[in-house]
């Protein structure tokens, strides 16, 4: 299995900062890795896939990026709507057994 | 647009089947490249897949549920179905139906770009 490991956990930050959150994986992925903010009682949305690729819609506050196992997401000027949680979602494995992050719950400082 | 809407029992006995419909309006279940899956959450928890289904009835599961899931498709109704045996409260958590769409860029890319609502399914005698 592939093993997905986000950090931090939790993280407090105010509007208008620069804010990242991190997943390495377990192995390498290529860049076959998604991004999802998901607010309370809310579905998952999807934000980034292939690992810098922003989904349709997204704001372009909202990147990504890829270094070997370590994958990054980068909320460029964090803005009131942003506090959530976001998830990592790797699509590499064959046959497909998906598997998300543990979660980074964004709150405001 | 094309929206995702599961139904089903809300409260399943333990050692019970509980059984999720996702019905997709708005588009045809059959039209495009898409997989349909299933992806579950228990409270307060991370998101775990469930598996997934092509329109010709080709499916993959989460080898951790293997045994005890099915995934099917009607298209005559727009529907799948998933169909979890011999639950446990283990099996608690709000069950989420997605569409699994793709984009060629130098490989196929896949993700989950549209979720219904998700509903919460207890299982508790």
């Amino acid at each position: 299995d592939i093993q997905l490991t986000q950090s931090p956990s939790s993280l407090s930050a105010s509007v208008g900062d620069r804010v990242t959150i991190t997943c390495r994986a377990s192995q390498s992925i290529s860049s076959y890795l998604n991004w999802y903010q998901q607010k309370p009682g809310k579905a998952p949305k999807l934000l980034i896939y292939a690992a810098a690729r922003l989904q349709s819609g997204v704001p372009s506050r909202f990147s990504g990026s890829a270094s070997g196992t370590d994958f990054t997401l980068t909320i460029s000027s964090l803005q009131p709507e942003d506090f959530a949680t976001y998830y990592c979602q790797q699509s590499y494995s064959t046959p497909p057994a998906y598997t998300f992050g543990q979660g980074t719950k964004l709150e405001i400082k | 647009q094309v929206q995702l809407q599961e139904s089903g029992p809300g409260l399943v006995k333990p050692s019970q089947t509980l059984s999720l419909t996702c019905t997709v309006s708005g588009g045809s279940i059959s039209s495009g490249s898409y997989y349909w899956s299933w992806i579950r959450q228990p409270a307060g928890k991370g998101l775990e897949w469930i598996g997934r289904i092509y329109t010709s009835g080709s499916t993959n599961y989460n080898p951790s549920l293997k045994s005890r899931v099915t995934i099917s498709v009607d298209t005559s109704k727009n529907q799948f179905s998933l169909k979890l045996s011999s639950v446990t409260a283990a099996d608690t958590a709000v069950y989420y139906c997605a569409r699994g769409g793709s984009q060629l860029l130098d490989l196929v890319y896949w993700y989950f770009d549209l979720w219904g609502r998700g509903t919460l399914v207890t299982v508790s005698s």
